[in-house]
C-alpha cells in the first residue's frame, strides 16, 4: 500500500472554528490532492498541488485553503468551519499527472456542529 | 472539462450472478479511465484502468471493463459476484494532459446471499 496517512481520522468541531487536516506521504510523489466525499456527489476535488508551494483550486474550493511547504505534507485548512463542510475528506497522491493512478489515504471524518 | 455519469446509484445482485456497473463520460480530448472500489470505512483502491491499447482491461479479482470510444462508455462487469464484492464503485476520468481526476457519483453494489 502507498504510504499515505491522514490526521486526525475523526474530528468534531463547532461552527466558526478553524480546522486543519494533514496529509502525509512517504512516496515522494509530486502531486497531492484533497477531495471531499458526500452522498450523491461522489468525490469532488477541493485543491491540489503539483509541487512544493504550487497549488491550484479544484471544483469546490470555496471556504478552503491549502499549503504545501514540504513534498511529503499537504495541509487543508477550513478557516471558519460551517455545517456544510461536514464530510469525509480524502487525500490522494500521484507520481505524474493524467495516466498514473491516484493513491488514496484512509480519510478523515469531519463533523461541524 | 470532463464529466462522468454513473447511472445506477444502487445495484443489488444475488451471489454468483453476473453484474454490470455502467459508466459514461464526456470529454473533447483523449482520456484515461479508471474504476476504483471503496469498502466500508476505507479509502479508494484502484480496481483497473484503461490508458491505451486493448480496449478490454481486467483486474486480478475477476472484474473487467471495456472502453468504447464511440459510446463514450467504460462499463464494469463481473460474470459471477461474491459476497466480498459488496462495496461502492467509482468510475473516474482523467484528461491525457490534465492534472485532475473527475469522479462519478458512485454505484453501491450489494451482493445478496
Amino acid at each position: 500500500d502507498a504510504g499515505i496517512t491522514q490526521s486526525p481520522r475523526h474530528k468534531v468541531t463547532e461552527t466558526g472554528t478553524p480546522v486543519t487536516l494533514r496529509c502525509h506521504q512517504t512516496e515522494n510523489h509530486r502531486y497531492m490532492y484533497w477531495y471531499r466525499q458526500d452522498p450523491g456527489h461522489g468525490l469532488r476535488l477541493i485543491h491540489y498541488s503539483y509541487g512544493v508551494k504550487d497549488t491550484d483550486k479544484g471544483e469546490v474550493s470555496d471556504g478552503y485553503s491549502v499549503s504545501r511547504s514540504k513534498t511529503e505534507d499537504f495541509l487543508l485548512t477550513l478557516e471558519s468551519a460551517t455545517s456544510s463542510q461536514t464530510s469525509v475528506y480524502f487525500c490522494a497522491i500521484s507520481e505524474v499527472r493524467g495516466a498514473n493512478e491516484q493513491f488514496f489515504g484512509p480519510g478523515t471524518r469531519l463533523t461541524v456542529l | 472539462a470532463q464529466s462522468v455519469t454513473q447511472l445506477d446509484s444502487q445495484v443489488p445482485v444475488f451471489e454468483e450472478a453476473p453484474v454490470e456497473l455502467r459508466c459514461n463520460y464526456s470529454s473533447s480530448v483523449s482520456v484515461y479511465l479508471f474504476w476504483y472500489v471503496q469498502y466500508p470505512n476505507q479509502g479508494l483502491q484502484l480496481l483497473l484502468k484503461y490508458l491505451s491499447g486493448s480496449t478490454l482491461v481486467e483486474s486480478i479479482n475477476g472484474f473487467e471493463a471495456e472502453f468504447n470510444k464511440s459510446q463514450t462508455s467504460f462499463h464494469l462487469r463481473k460474470p459471477s459476484v461474491h459476497i466480498s464484492d459488496t462495496a461502492e464503485y467509482f468510475c473516474a476520468v482523467s484528461a491525457a494532459t490534465g492534472n485532475q481526476f473527475y469522479f462519478g457519483t458512485g454505484t453501491s453494489l450489494t451482493v445478496i446471499p
